[in-house]
This record gives structure tokens, sequence and C-alpha cells, in this order.
């Protein structure tokens, strides 16, 4: 069965400090890459997906992804993170033979001052 | 409305009762999704629905759970005989088309007591 794996459950990192998030999917073809955030009492919202093309995605609030097909991996990146990037962040990829989204597990970002 | 609107935003009920949850796409949208989010359980996909099609229903965790989506609009999520193990945030989420980034409410918490 398809599985959505995000290697870092719970990170801790200083402001300022950079960023790289794990995600790494099982599907053998064809895949839309998805990155949600929640922000503490908020809703899930988009930073950036993947459908074709360069695979080096930028989103919003200065992330990035990089889709890397020979390693199913497609990572999330922030050169310099801030206090208000501290949120749960979801790797969630759909593939062209099925429907729904499947998501990993989340990791907790926390960012002190 | 401008989003996707989730009713009630908590519900708390009794072991063995029926509860209702409902979902209001974003208008023009096909694809309307349900999501359960547990604590560090990350997402896990229930149902789907796409326009006129059967549902995908491989996520729903038993036969106490159902869902409907009347007139490809506006969808119902309904658990019956709740148990305490029910308790979580249940997500409804909406796209345009089922490769289209998906847009999530706000979640309706339940909790079985």
């Amino acid at each position: 069965a398809q599985s959505v794996s995000q290697h870092n459950h719970h990170v801790i990192l200083s402001e300022a400090a950079s960023l790289e998030l794990g995600c790494n999917y099982s599907y053998g073809g064809t895949v839309n890459l998805f990155w949600y955030v929640q922000y503490p009492g908020q809703h899930l919202q988009l930073l950036l997906k993947y459908f074709s093309g360069d695979p080096l995605v930028k989103g919003i609030k200065g992330f990035e992804a990089e889709f890397i097909k020979s390693k199913f991996s497609f990572n999330l990146r922030k050169p310099s993170v801030q206090w208000s990037d501290t949120a749960e962040y979801f790797c969630a990829v759909m593939t062209n033979s099925g429907y729904a989204l499947n998501f990993g597990k989340g990791t907790s970002l926390l960012v002190t001052p | 409305g401008a989003g996707v609107s989730q009713s009630p935003s908590n519900k708390v009920t009794e072991k063995g009762k029926d509860v209702e949850l409902r979902c209001d796409p974003i208008s023009g949208h096909t694809a309307l999704y349900w999501y359960r989010q547990s604590l560090g359980q990350g997402l896990e996909f229930l149902i789907y629905f796409q326009g006129n099609s059967a549902p995908d229903k491989s996520g729903l965790p038993s036969d106490r759970f159902s869902a409907e989506r009347t007139g490809g609009s506006v969808s119902t999520l309904t658990i019956q005989r709740t148990q305490q193990e029910d308790s979580a945030v249940y997500l409804c989420a909406s796209s345009f088309d089922r490769n289209t980034e998906a847009f999530f409410g706000q979640g309706t918490r339940l909790t079985v007591v």
C-alpha cells in the first residue's frame, strides 16, 4: 500500500536556523506532491505543491521543496526560520491511480526566539 | 462562501449516540474529502467524493461510519453508536477537481464521553 513517511516528528530550532523536513513516499508511478501547514488554532493551508516541471518549487513565506524522483522524496526547506513558522507541517501525495490525498503523520516545528 | 465551512465546530456526545457532521465545500468544487485527525496520527483518509461518481469509501474505519453528498455540494458524515475512540477532529476538504490542491475547513472536534 502507498505510504508517506515524515521522519522528523518533532523539531526545535532557534530563529534564523535553517530548516529541512524530510518526506518520502512509496509509489512508483506519477505523483502530485504537497506540503500543508497548520498553524496553532488554524486550519490546514497549502504551503506549496509539485505537479510537474521544475522539481524545485517555491511556496509561500520563503519555503521551498525539491522533488527527487530517484529518492521518492519531497523535502521541505527554509533557509532561515522565524518564530511565526511554529506549526505542524504535513507532506501529502496524490497518485495518478488513486484519488485521495495521502498524508504523512506530520512534523511539529517549534521555533524559539 | 469563500472557504470550506464545517459545522458544528465542537461536538460532545455520549457513547452510543449517533452524530452528524456537516461540510459545505467551496462553490464549484467537484471533489470533497473527509479526513480524521487524531493526536500523533496525522490525517487519516475516510472518504472521497468526485462529482457524480461513486464515492471512494476505502478509508472508513467501520460500518458505523457513513457519508453522503447531496446534489454534488453539501456533505454529511454520520457516525452511528459512537465510541470513545471516535474522538478526534474531523476535517473536510474540497478541490476543483481530483488533481488540484485541496482546501480544508476548520474541522469539527468530536468528543465522545
